[in-house]
């Protein structure tokens, strides 16, 4: 199975701010990587897919980059609907993996 | 509106057997592949299975193998997953999701699932 690693695992940021998390897979996956983020108590929302397409309704300040095995997730300009937990998924080969998360908290 | 709303979990002892559903509406059912994904209390979303638009392909992660079967019904909108020999570590929530290509367009609100003595 392929292996996701997201780093960091968990990091404190405040509105305003630039983020990036980072995905790296333990084989080359193409472009075959999605991100996600999650509420608590809520299901995840699918944010970005092959690697770089925004998915209908979520907003420009989100952007994907990558291909092969590194990606990265950037928000641009935090905002307070922003804090929540994120993931990176593969569906390059089965079975589908996800990252462990990277929460994202208010600091 | 797209809506995926899933039912039948609840609390089982281990080794005993459970099937939640996922009732989906607001798209072409029949024209989606279905997963389930889980999340045991406090970790990571775990990919489990997932079943082409016709039922004729599927696909598992090793840990449920033999034990998990996904199913659909395109009559009634329907996607199932029967789940036998349960074990401690399939704790979790199951979320069911709609896809077309390997990523999640769609999910359900999520059921509980608990097995314990």
């Amino acid at each position: 199975a392929i292996r996701m690693t997201q780093s960091p695992s968990s990091f404190s940021a405040s509105t305003g701010d630039r983020v990036t998390i980072t995905c790296r897979a333990s084989q080359g996956i193409s472009s075959y990587l999605a991100w996600y983020q999650q509420k608590p108590g809520k299901a995840p929302k699918l944010l970005i897919y092959a690697a770089s397409t925004l998915q209908s309704g979520v907003p420009s300040r989100f952007s994907g980059s990558g291909s092969g095995t590194d990606f990265t997730l950037t928000i641009s300009c935090l905002q307070s609907e922003d804090f929540a937990t994120y993931y990176c998924q593969q569906y390059y080969s089965y079975p589908i993996t996800f990252g462990q998360g990277t929460r994202l908290e208010i600091k | 509106e797209v809506q995926l709303v899933e039912s039948g979990g609840g609390l089982v002892q281990p080794g005993g057997s459970l099937r939640l559903s996922c009732a989906a509406s607001g798209f072409t059912f029949s024209s989606y592949w279905m997963s389930w994904v889980r999340q045991a209390p406090g970790k990571g979303l775990e990919w489990v299975a997932n079943i082409k638009q016709d039922g004729s392909e599927k696909y598992y992660v090793d840990s449920v193998k033999g034990r998990f079967t996904i199913s659909r019904d395109n009559a009634k909108n329907s996607l199932y997953l029967q789940m036998n020999s349960l074990r401690a570590e399939d704790t979790a929530v199951y979320y069911c999701a709609s896809h077309q290509s390997d990523y999640f367009d769609y999910w359900g609100q999520g059921t509980l699932v608990t097995v314990s003595s």
